[in-house]
């Protein structure tokens, strides 16, 4: 398997452009995390998914963010519109959940996310 | 809420040592905690995973102890190399849900 796939690896735009960040999950993992990394906050969840269905979203800074899981191999997190304090790095990540079952998370090597 | 916490923030060896990093979370009911490996500008990669009912975790140069009474993990790398340098960062799962929480990691640089 190829691991957790994210796309772009890095992106750079403009204030007030949206941008849309994506994540293939490990095939035959049914829960999916989306987090965002920075130097002052470390690792924040952002939303996780089981199911495809959102479980929790209290992690979604605001309103201008936004996730979908419309199947089990393809989630995106969205920005619209984009500022400067997003910046960040966004990892997804994924895990098989069965039951109270072990969650052992597994990156992907990250989306670097700078807004200028 | 749950909190984790690791000390040191940073630290930083000759090759050889021994060391122990350290990691506490402030709610006792987890349902398991794993230690990660971050190198710059990469992902994660999961080193150890403890679940609630053990106290311990091996795997090669790694050990990793659990007291989930008092609220504290330990990851003990022994006879540490070069290649150990990178962040290392501890995550607990409350209660049996998906909400993994992270502490801030430890910076940990071995010298050759």
């Amino acid at each position: 398997d190829a691991g957790v796939i994210q796309s772009p690896r890095h992106e750079v735009t403009e204030m007030g452009q949206e941008v849309t960040l994506r994540c293939k999950p490990i095939s035959g993992h049914n829960s999916l995390f989306w987090y965002r990394q920075t130097m002052m906050r470390g690792l924040e969840l952002l939303i996780y998914f089981n199911n495809n269905v959102p479980i929790d979203d209290s992690g979604m800074p605001e309103d201008r963010f936004s996730a979908k899981m419309p199947n089990a191999s393809f989630s995106t997190l969205k920005i619209q519109p984009s500022e400067p304090r997003d910046s960040a790095v966004y990892f997804c990540a994924s895990s098989f959940r069965q039951g109270v079952g072990a969650n052992v998370l597994t990156f992907g090597a990250g989306s670097r996310l700078t807004v200028l | 809420k749950q909190e984790v916490t690791q000390i040191p923030a940073a630290l930083s060896v000759p090759e050889g040592e021994n060391l122990v990093l350290n990691c506490s979370f402030t709610d006792s009911a987890i349902y398991n905690l794993q230690w990660f490996r971050q190198d710059p500008g990469k992902g994660l990669t999961s080193l150890l995973l403890i679940q609630s009912s053990q106290r311990e975790q091996t795997s090669g140069r790694l050990n990793a102890s659990l007291d989930k009474s008092s609220g504290r993990s330990t990851l003990y790398i022994a006879a540490s190399q070069p290649g150990d340098s990178a962040t290392y960062l501890c995550a607990v799962t409350p209660g049996g849900n998906n909400d993994m929480r992270f502490g801030a990691g430890t910076r940990l640089t071995v010298k050759p």
